[in-house]
């Protein structure tokens, strides 16, 4: 079983569309984040988390919504798509907060988004 | 705010040879400091962390750290390289914050084996 599953992988789409990336994990895990790897492999946070609450959220364009259902499940909507849009996103989850930063992230395969 | 820098976006290695991937850290406060590897079209994963116990630490793969609080360093070394080594490497660092786990990573470190 995959811990960390996010779909589609791959998705491309034109300027001014709306998407969205879905993302589970099965590892019972009560954080989940948003990275966003552009093309020169640079990762940065997006948002996160923690028990269907938002805890981070760096400066994203409002444009960028994400939802957490329930705490296995994190999905990310993009409302008129832009060329900029284009990138990996990168779903993750662990175990804190409150229980220290360990630092293990654990990532699924990444969804990779083109704007055409 | 903590940041990472790796100096070498691109390094080398014959097979067989020593790895050495450079990581250094900007924190004011006792850093947490981790090392993730990037395989071709996959996410990323956890090769060591080091979280203030013993400096050198061991990962998976045959890889290890060493953090060097005088040099704000937390290089990884891997004695032999093998085919399989070749990958992106990230060095991120996390602050004692609890109530996050926000990481911040550097801007990765292609390793390229040679046969």
């Amino acid at each position: 079983d995959t811990a960390v599953s996010q779909t589609p992988k791959y998705l491309v789409t034109q300027m001014g569309n709306d998407k969205s990336i879905k993302c589970e994990q099965n590892l019972g895990h009560d954080t989940m984040y948003w990275y966003k790897q552009d093309s020169k492999k640079f990762l940065k946070i997006m948002f996160s988390y923690n028990n269907k609450e938002l805890i981070i959220n760096e400066t994203v364009p409002n444009r960028f919504s994400p939802k957490s259902p329930d705490k296995a499940h994190l999905n990310l909507h993009i409302n008129s798509l832009e060329l900029g849009d284009s990138a990996v996103y990168f779903c993750a989850s662990s175990q804190g907060p409150g229980q220290g930063p360990t630092g293990e992230l654990f990532f699924g395969e990444g969804s990779r988004l083109t704007v055409l | 705010a903590q940041s990472v820098t790796q100096l070498g976006s691109h390094v080398s290695v014959s097979e067989g040879a020593l790895v050495l991937l450079r990581c250094n850290y900007s924190s004011s406060v006792p850093p947490y400091l981790f090392w993730y590897v990037q395989y071709p079209n996959q996410g990323l994963q956890l090769l060591l962390k080091y979280t203030s116990a013993a400096t050198l630490v061991k990962g998976i793969n045959g890889f290890e750290a060493e953090f060097k609080k005088s040099e704000t360093s937390f290089h990884l070394t891997k004695p032999s390289a093998h085919m399989s080594d070749a990958a992106e490497y990230f060095c991120a660092v996390s602050g004692p914050n609890f109530g996050n786990e926000k990481l911040t990573f550097g801007t990765g470190t292609r390793l390229t084996i040679i046969p």
